[in-house]
């Protein structure tokens, strides 16, 4: 069973970092991208992030290029994002997902609440 | 940026009646190398993560009812729930993946009365 476990949310004040990881299970996630996708309190889904297979590639849309960087470890079957210069827009909830063209496995979310 | 314009926003049937969501692109979503659209549906329910329905317009994915139905091309797509069920109370979103960035609607709210 796909299994797909974020953690590292929380409060962050403005300007400040946070950094998410999710822990992927049950299938062979060196063969996938993966991806980043939030949806902010009672809002629509905001695509983040996606990272090729070994890495090498990343993609973002301008909403967070240049303040996110999404990265991965193989070995340990683990995606990061790592947010920099919070705002209070970047509050929302954070799904980690499997991406193969579509998002075809979804994590629980991580909570991140960007306020002083 | 494609924008991807979803309507109704909301909606409330009864169980048993068919409901249709529609989903407009701004620019088309087929691709002529594959000969497809990259148009998926993804279905949330409260307090849960979305959860992929259906893919390249109208392919079910494994484990979903048949009652999900996917339809369209180009720039004009559907999500048809045939005889709906009280389960089946969640928010739909359409997705483009043709191009980057990855797009979503705005969501459509089904109710049940």
């Amino acid at each position: 069973e796909v299994q797909l476990v974020e953690s590292g949310g929380g409060l962050v004040q403005p300007g400040r970092s946070l950094k998410l990881s999710c822990a992927a299970s049950g299938f062979t996630f060196s063969n996938y991208y993966m991806a980043w996708v939030r949806q902010a309190p009672k809002k629509g889904l905001e695509w983040v992030a996606t990272i090729s297979t070994s890495g090498s590639r990343t993609y973002y849309p301008d909403s967070v290029k240049g303040r996110f960087t999404i990265s991965r470890d193989n070995a340990k079957s683990s995606l990061y994002l790592q947010m920099n210069s919070l705002k209070s827009e970047d509050t929302a909830t954070y799904y980690c997902a499997r991406h193969i063209d579509v998002m075809d496995a979804w994590g629980q979310g991580a909570s991140v609440t960007v306020s002083s | 940026d494609i924008v991807m314009t979803q309507s109704p926003s909301s909606l409330a049937v009864s169980a048993g009646e068919t409901v249709t969501i529609n989903c407009k692109s701004s620019q088309s979503l087929f691709g002529s190398v594959r000969q497809k659209n990259y148009l998926a549906w993804y279905q949330q329910k409260p307090g849960q993560s979305p959860k992929l329905l259906i893919y390249l317009a109208s392919t079910r994915e494994s484990g979903v009812p048949d009652r999900f139905i996917g339809s369209g091309s180009g720039t004009d797509f559907t999500l048809t729930i045939s005889s709906v069920q009280a389960e089946d109370l969640a928010n739909y979103y359409c997705q483009q993946y043709y191009d980057t960035p990855l797009t979503f609607g705005s969501g459509t709210k089904l109710e049940i009365k």
